[in-house]
Formats: structure tokens, C-alpha cells, sequence
């Protein structure tokens, strides 16, 4: 089945314990990015990755930091969180990419993240 | 970056009715205006897209018209059910290309 993961669904930690949510999918798409949803807001475009080793920051990347190793993972690290980044987090993925950005958007469950 | 605005933020509706939810964008220069269903637990769902270069796009009960001109394009959702009531975004791709920019969201409830 196509799919976005990410993992964990759920998490509560203390401000400036390093984490990391992972995500991956399996449809061998070239383009991967992280948003973070938040009441009033809609989504927000933290990172994203038009291929491997290629990332760039999107509309609120302070505090983030991603990597894309894999063309298939894509991590979210923060490696100090703090209580306004509690959030809920989407990964997504979609076949466009360095070749041209074209096709939908295919988002993973969500990752609730507690900062306390 | 790019200006999205989606209205209204909430909206009420009788099973049977229309209903039709509003997008503003600034960038002129922008191309591809995608549409998402959230339910409750559940990340964005694509429903329906338009690029630039099309007026209007119509799936079954669901359609999208955009005015280039104005700079608006908006969801219209015929003969609506139960099933229809969730979250619904409206995105807007930049013109390099790679960055999404998002609506606020509208949360429909569909009244049986």
C-alpha cells in the first residue's frame, strides 16, 4: 500500500530534550516536506526536499533541522524544543522534485508533539 | 511569500445543500491551486486541484473554479452528506515551484 509513515504518532517531552520524528514513504517520490498545524493557522510549510541532499527551508524553519540521506526518509530533529513548538506535525511526500514539482501531495497521520 | 486567505472558517449546511468555501491568493505568478480534506485524526486528503492554465475542474459533487484575475479560486461542494463534514484546505504552489502555501482552514458540518 502507498503510504506516508511517521513516527511516533504521539509524543510528550521537556523543553530542550533532543527528538527526532521520523518519516518515510514507499512510493519513491522525489519530493518530501515537513508542516506543523496549528489551531487558526492552517498548515505551515517548515522544510522541504526536492531530492536527496537537497533541502531548503520553508515558511517557519527556526528551531527545525531535517536531513534527507534516503530518498525515501525524510527526519524532522529539534534539537533543543521549547513549549511554542508544540504543534501537530505532517510529513508529505509527492512525485515532484528537481524534475518539477507536478503532482499531489500525499500527507502521513500526524505526529502530536507536547513540549513541556 | 505567498498570501493565502480562505473564508468562511466555519460553515453550517443541510444534507442535500450546496456548499462553497473562498481562496485568495497575492502571487500572480502562481500555478497550482490544490484543495485538501482533513477528518478528524487524519492528515490532508487530496480532493480536487486546478493549474492555471484550466477555469474550472469538476469531479462528481466536488468542483473548482479559479479566476486568474483576481486572484481567486473557490471549492464547490453539490448535494452534500453527512460524510462530506471535515476540515477543508486550500493550498497554493509557489511559483519556483517547490514551496506550499495553505488556507486556515474551513470546517464544514453537514446537518442531516
Amino acid at each position: 500500500e502507498a503510504q506516508v509513515t511517521q513516527n511516533p504518532r504521539y509524543l510528550i517531552t521537556v523543553t530542550g530534550k533532543k527528538l527526532t520524528v521520523t518519516c518515510s514513504q514507499n512510493m519513491n517520490h522525489e519530493y518530501m516536506s515537513w508542516y506543523r498545524q496549528d489551531p487558526g493557522l492552517g498548515l505551515r510549510q517548515i522544510y522541504y526536499s526536492m531530492n536527496v541532499e537537497v533541502t531548503d527551508k520553508g515558511d517557519v524553519p527556526e528551531g527545525y533541522k531535517v536531513s534527507r540521506k534516503e530518498k525515501r526518509n525524510f527526519p524532522l530533529i529539534l534539537e533543543s524544543p521549547s513549549p511554542n513548538q508544540t504543534s501537530l506535525y505532517f510529513c508529505a511526500s509527492s512525485s515532484g522534485g528537481l524534475a518539477g514539482l507536478s503532482d499531489t501531495q500525499y500527507f502521513g497521520p500526524g505526529t502530536r508533539l507536547t513540549v513541556l | 511569500g505567498e498570501n493565502v486567505e480562505q473564508h468562511p472558517s466555519t460553515l453550517s449546511v443541510q444534507e442535500g445543500d450546496s456548499a462553497v468555501i473562498k481562496c485568495t491568493y497575492s502571487d500572480s505568478a502562481s500555478n497550482y491551486f490544490p484543495w485538501y480534506k482533513q477528518e478528524l485524526g487524519k492528515g490532508p486528503q487530496l480532493i480536487i486541484d486546478i493549474r492555471s492554465n484550466v477555469g474550472e475542474k469538476k469531479d462528481q459533487r466536488i468542483a473548482v473554479t479559479l479566476n486568474k484575475t483576481a486572484k481567486h479560486f473557490s471549492l464547490h461542494i453539490t448535494e452534500t452528506q453527512p460524510e462530506d463534514s471535515a476540515v477543508y484546505f486550500c493550498a497554493v504552489l509557489t511559483n519556483t515551484g517547490n514551496q506550499f502555501y495553505f488556507g486556515t482552514g474551513t470546517s464544514l458540518t453537514v446537518i442531516p
